[in-house]
């Protein structure tokens, strides 16, 4: 089984500023890499596939980038409605998730 | 537009069978795709419960799989979920969605809402 280890758990981001998430694949998983945002209540949103295009409508200050077993997302200017939990999923070997990062107002 | 909806008890008693329903609009599931279950007990991540192939392969968690049939009805355009054995531990809410591929497994871009079910005598 192929394990995903996110960092940091929680980030304290203030809006406008710049988020950096990891996501750590326990062996190659190729470009085969997801990330999703899930807010309270509602089920996960699909924001990457492919470890870096973004999926439709997703705003262009989402961006993914990585290969193997290194991967990061990137919020270039954090917005009110981006506070949220983030996970990574490798779908390479079926599919398994990360613990997830929770991107909080600083 | 691709919906699912997931439908079943959202109270199971231990010992007993989790049974839940995703039915699925906008979208043949005889046409392609992975369409699959995920869980996410309260407060905690997601977890990949298994997937059923479009032809009707299945594909289980390892550390779920004694417990867990995945099954579809073409002709309903639907699929379903059983977990046998059930514990506390398996109070989750519980997502279907459909995993797109072109390389790997694929991602899942269209989730259900997720229905809560509780394990409680």
């Amino acid at each position: 089984e192929i394990v995903m280890t996110q960092s940091p758990a929680t980030l304290s981001v203030s809006p406008g500023e710049r988020a950096t998430l990891s996501c750590r694949a326990s062996q190659s998983v190729s470009s085969n890499l997801a990330w999703y945002q899930q807010k309270p209540g509602q089920a996960p949103r699909l924001l990457i596939y492919g470890a870096s295009t973004r999926a439709t409508g997703i705003p262009a200050r989402f961006s993914g980038s990585g290969s193997g077993t290194e991967f990061t997302l990137t919020i270039s200017s954090l917005q009110s409605e981006d506070f949220a939990v983030y996970y990574c999923q490798q779908y390479n070997n079926w599919w398994t998730f990360g613990q997830g990062t929770k991107v909080e107002i600083k | 537009q691709v919906q699912l909806q997931e439908s079943g008890p959202g109270l199971v008693k231990p010992s007993e069978t989790l049974s839940l329903t995703c039915a699925v609009s906008g979208y043949s599931i005889s046409s392609g795709y992975y369409w699959g279950w995920i869980r996410q007990p309260p407060g905690k991540g997601l977890e990949w419960i298994g997937s059923i192939y479009h032809s009707g392969s299945t594909y289980y968690n390892p550390s779920l799989k004694s417990r867990v049939t995945i099954s579809v009805d073409t002709s309903k355009n639907q699929f379903s979920l059983k977990l046998s054995s059930v514990t506390a531990a398996d109070t989750a809410v519980y997502y279907c969605a459909r995993a797109i591929a072109a390389a790997g497994t694929g991602y899942f871009d269209y989730w259900g809402q997720g229905t809560l079910v509780t394990v409680s005598s």
